[in-house]
């Protein structure tokens, strides 16, 4: 049964970068048949896409944080990363890290279809 | 402001049948069949009952059906059980830069 779990630092302080990683077990980053995704969610609000990444490096970000964020993938340890830098308060969320499928020939990402259990991260000085 | 638009709430009793609406444009919804719908119970991390407009992951009860008209996606409860008082959300693939778009969640109160 296909696992992910969020990990990392649960405060960073304004202007720092936030660093997550999701581990995954009963599956692997490696799959060719999906891409795998990072989605936030701020205490009280809905769901936010942050971007999402293909074993070969191939990566989806959401434009409105594309010039904060890095995502990136270790095979060899069946994980993937998130970094967002410049952090603010409004960075404030629970983050998810999640399986996200797409349509093979043409690129276009489509269901999360298994999601870790999420980590607040804060950010306060 | 979320790019897809949903009802902040809804309610009914048990047994009864409820609907959310989703709203998008042509770019998301309207165009292309990869609308998928997830379920949140406080606390807990989403998921996914609807995908591909109505499909089914394999566990997720029958009483949950999506649909599509025009730019608007439905999700649909059949025989509502006090368990499935959550929050929902849309999402739908997206022809412009950003690619995935979530609706602003409803609210789902079973009375």
């Amino acid at each position: 049964q296909l696992q992910l779990q969020e990990s990392g630092p649960g405060l960073v302080k304004p202007s720092e970068t936030l660093s997550l990683t999701c581990t995954v077990s009963g599956g692997s980053v490696s799959s060719t048949n999906y891409y795998w995704g990072w989605i936030r969610q701020p205490p009280g609000k809905g769901l936010e896409w942050i971007g999402s990444i293909y074993y070969s490096g191939s990566i989806y970000y959401n434009p409105s944080l594309k010039s904060r964020v890095s995502i990136s993938v270790d095979r060899s340890k069946n994980q993937f990363s998130l970094r967002l830098s410049s952090v603010t308060a409004a960075d404030t969320a629970v983050y998810y890290c999640a399986r996200h499928s797409f349509v093979g020939r043409l690129g276009y990402l489509k269901s999360f279809d298994s999601w870790g259990q999420g980590t607040l991260v804060a950010v306060s000085s | 402001q979320s790019a897809l638009t949903q009802p902040a709430s809804v309610s009914g009793s048990p047994g009864q049948s409820i609907t959310i609406s989703c709203t998008g444009t042509s770019n998301d919804v309207g165009g292309y069949n990869y609308v998928s719908w997830y379920q949140q119970h406080p606390g807990k991390a989403p998921k996914l009952m609807i995908y591909d407009v109505n499909k089914r992951p394999s566990g997720v009860s029958n009483r949950f059906s999506g649909s599509k008209s025009a730019n608007t996606a439905s999700l649909s409860i059949s025989g509502l059980q006090a368990e499935d008082e959550a929050d929902y959300y849309c999402s739908s693939y997206t022809s412009s830069s950003t690619h995935v778009v979530f609706g602003g969640g409803t609210t789902l109160t079973v009375l």
